[in-house]
């Protein structure tokens, strides 16, 4: 595709629900990222995979945010027993390779309501 | 940890008025500078970027932006701005290991016409 898309667009969760937010990057782009966005607030870092590698999740806010790319394209976030807290955007950017200055490209993200 | 903080948290603007939104990041070895925006309803998207050499960087829809480093600052800048650039404006930094960017938490621009 032209873009990196995300899936679903909204979700709304009833708290203690497990959660799986997808991401497909553009084609060919080496690195994925994904964040979170607070309401007002700006994207802040959650985990990056270079290909398949799950190279920094350092951002990963808990033990129940864990996410994959097992093939090295597609990624999806998971959030298990979820808590109000984790309302938010959450954002997944793809790049083509892995240098500092390269553009990360961003998805429209997944709003995710836990009431 | 590195950071990165703007100073404006919402900026109202008259169409045809000069812009300029402030950005200071924290890190002082060689530094990778992003702006995104985010227009209403759509996705982020990059402004401009610097990573090295020419201090003023010029991004889409006439944008700057100027690298100073012992200011450890890198503020956008447009000389005439539209109706348009209503938007939310992100600086961006990326970490040393380049794993992440590490954003501040955005400038809201409202221009009226």
């Amino acid at each position: 595709g032209a873009g990196v898309s995300q899936s679903p667009r909204y979700k709304v969760a009833k708290r203690g629900q497990d959660v799986a937010l997808r991401c497909d990057p553009i084609s060919g782009h080496v690195s994925l990222f994904w964040y979170q966005q607070a309401l007002g607030q700006g994207p802040e870092f959650l985990t990056y995979f270079q290909n398949e590698a799950q190279l920094d999740k350092s951002g990963l806010p808990s033990d129940r945010f864990f996410a994959e790319r097992p093939e090295g394209s597609v990624s999806t976030l998971k959030i298990q027993r979820t808590q109000q807290e984790d309302s938010a955007v959450y954002l997944c950017a793809s790049s083509f390779g892995g240098l500092k200055q390269e553009t990360q490209y961003f998805g429209p993200g997944t709003r995710l309501l836990v009431l | 940890a590195q950071s990165v903080s703007q100073h404006n948290h919402h900026v109202i603007l008259s169409e045809a008025a000069s812009l300029e939104l402030g950005c200071n990041y924290s890190y002082g070895g060689t530094v990778n500078l992003f702006w995104y925006v985010q227009y209403p309803g759509q996705h982020l998207q990059l402004l401009l970027k610097y990573f090295s050499g020419d201090p003023l960087v010029k991004g889409i829809k006439g944008f700057e932006a100027e690298f100073i480093k012992s200011k450890f600052s890198f503020n956008l800048r447009k000389p005439s701005v539209q109706w348009s650039d209503t938007a939310e404006y992100f600086c961006a930094v990326a970490n040393q290991a380049g794993t992440a960017l590490i954003f501040g938490k955005g400038t809201t621009l409202s221009v009226s016409s």
